[in-house]
């Protein structure tokens, strides 16, 4: 599975868009893109995955770029619940380990 | 639709001391894993389930770490003897093959190791 880079960290007031970037820039052609997060003393929660294609759900946007070397999750109003710590993982589609690095703690002011 | 169970949340042992975890996944899901989690890391795969066999266990330490999914369901992990190495967050997690690209975590169990 390919390597991952995220900040160690980053700031958002609450209410704002957190963007935060994920550079993987030796994905293969079959490796999707994913996120979890991890709150404060709970086990990582899925957020969204992707291909190529950018995707939304009710959590997330997930904006990858065209040449798929890096991507941005973004938490449309970020609120202090969205503080947590958050993992880019590269993997295939039907690879069942998840490789997680250090993450990015995402921090939301008031 | 409950979610993966984990007991107990926090232990405390003495070194050379064994112990063990419980996990009870989602229901209906087949795949079972477990994951360490040292302190400012991410998790790191130990184990992994399909059914009730263990089909990735390169990364757990085979010379005092132990799992087993009798039935393919429940699962229980075994250390004995404990080192202080070992304080972390046990993690358990579970998937289904109609959604394998999403894996469920229970909440953990902090080993203490003094």
């Amino acid at each position: 599975d390919a390597k991952t880079t995220q900040p160690t960290s980053m700031d958002c007031a609450e209410g704002r868009a957190a963007n935060l970037p994920c550079n993987h820039s030796t994905i293969s052609g079959n490796e999707y893109v994913y996120w979890y997060r991890q709150i404060h003393s709970q086990g990582p929660q899925y957020i969204i995955h992707g291909l190529k294609n950018n995707e939304t759900n009710e959590m997330a946007s997930l904006i990858i770029t065209e040449d798929r070397k890096s991507s941005t999750l973004i938490l449309p109003h970020a609120t202090l619940r969205d503080t947590a710590v958050y993992y880019c993982i590269v993997r295939v589609a039907n690879g069942n380990k998840l490789v997680f690095g250090a993450g990015t703690i995402l921090r939301v002011k008031s | 639709e409950a979610g993966v169970v984990q007991s107990p949340r926090y232990k405390i042992i003495e070194k050379k001391q064994p112990v063990a975890f419980w996990c009870n996944p989602i229901s209906g899901h087949n795949t079972l894993y477990w994951y360490r989690q040292n302190l400012g890391q991410g998790p790191e795969l130990l184990i992994r389930y399909e059914n009730e066999e263990a089909v990735d266990d390169s990364q757990l330490p085979k010379d005092r770490f132990s799992a087993e999914r009798l039935k393919g369901v429940d699962s229980t992990l075994k250390i004995q003897p404990a080192e202080l190495g070992d304080s972390a967050v046990y993690l358990c997690a579970s998937s289904s093959y109609r959604s394998s690209y999403e894996q469920y975590f229970g909440p953990g169990t902090r080993l203490t190791v003094t």
